[in-house]
């Protein structure tokens, strides 16, 4: 049971360059997220889903885009990186609608 | 929507010492109240939770107090050492319909010294 597992773990991209953080569990969640964590901030909600099809705004969804094709997957795509999204960015997943979401182990991303 | 606000920012404790740290939130339909530490480059971790029909909530050193009038609730660690120091994230959330999303607050970095 490997929990939620994200890649890659860093990444350096380009302004204007489009990449994909991958993210799967293998709990059998319904219900997955992703939060950005800037230095000193708290954890900001880009997109979640509730379920396989699935998918919904956050508190920061600008410049993402996420798609939910299976229970286990759910990738997060930036499509024209800007230096505003260089954080750290967590995949989780929780088993109901009222309980605490296992973390991944977050992919750190830097945009030049 | 709801609002998460942490203090302290940082906190600095001697080993043995106690460690408190308070959230407050905005919304009072809020019901769901976690606490995630996280240690230097890992993943945030649920240390405990504590739901809005329980008052207080212990697991060994650590403990999570809840006052749903003044909508504020608090992380109590007691006899701290030194693999305590971690940021320490309080969360709440309310379930709408049929979801429940949670709010962080900003964290506390705690620093137990040996």
């Amino acid at each position: 049971n490997a929990g939620v597992t994200q890649t890659p773990k860093f990444r350096i991209l380009k302004i204007g360059q489009s990449m994909t953080l991958q993210c799967t569990q293998d709990m059998n969640h319904n219900y997955m997220y992703w939060y950005r964590q800037d230095p000193g901030m708290g954890l900001k909600l880009i997109y979640y889903s509730v379920g396989a099809g699935i998918t919904d705004k956050g508190e920061v969804p600008n410049g993402y885009n996420v798609s939910r094709s299976t229970t286990e997957d759910f990738p997060l795509r930036l499509e024209l990186a800007a230096p505003s999204q260089t954080s750290v960015y967590f995949c989780a997943s929780s088993y109901d609608r009222v309980g605490g979401y296992t973390f991944g182990s977050g992919t750190r991303l830097t945009v030049v | 929507g709801e609002n998460v606000e942490q203090h302290p920012s940082t906190l600095s404790v001697q080993e043995g010492d106690s460690a408190v740290i308070k959230c407050t939130y905005s919304d009072s339909a809020s019901n769901y109240f976690p606490w995630y530490k996280q240690e230097l480059g890992k993943r945030p971790q649920l240390i405990i939770d504590i739901r809005s029909n329980v008052g207080e909530k212990k697991d060994q050193r650590i403990a999570v107090t809840l006052n749903k009038t003044a909508k504020h609730f608090s992380l109590h660690i007691t006899e701290t050492q030194p693999e305590d120091s971690a940021v320490y994230f309080c969360a709440a959330s309310r379930k709408n319909t049929g979801f429940q999303k949670l709010v962080f607050g900003t964290g506390t970095r705690l620093l137990v010294s040996p």
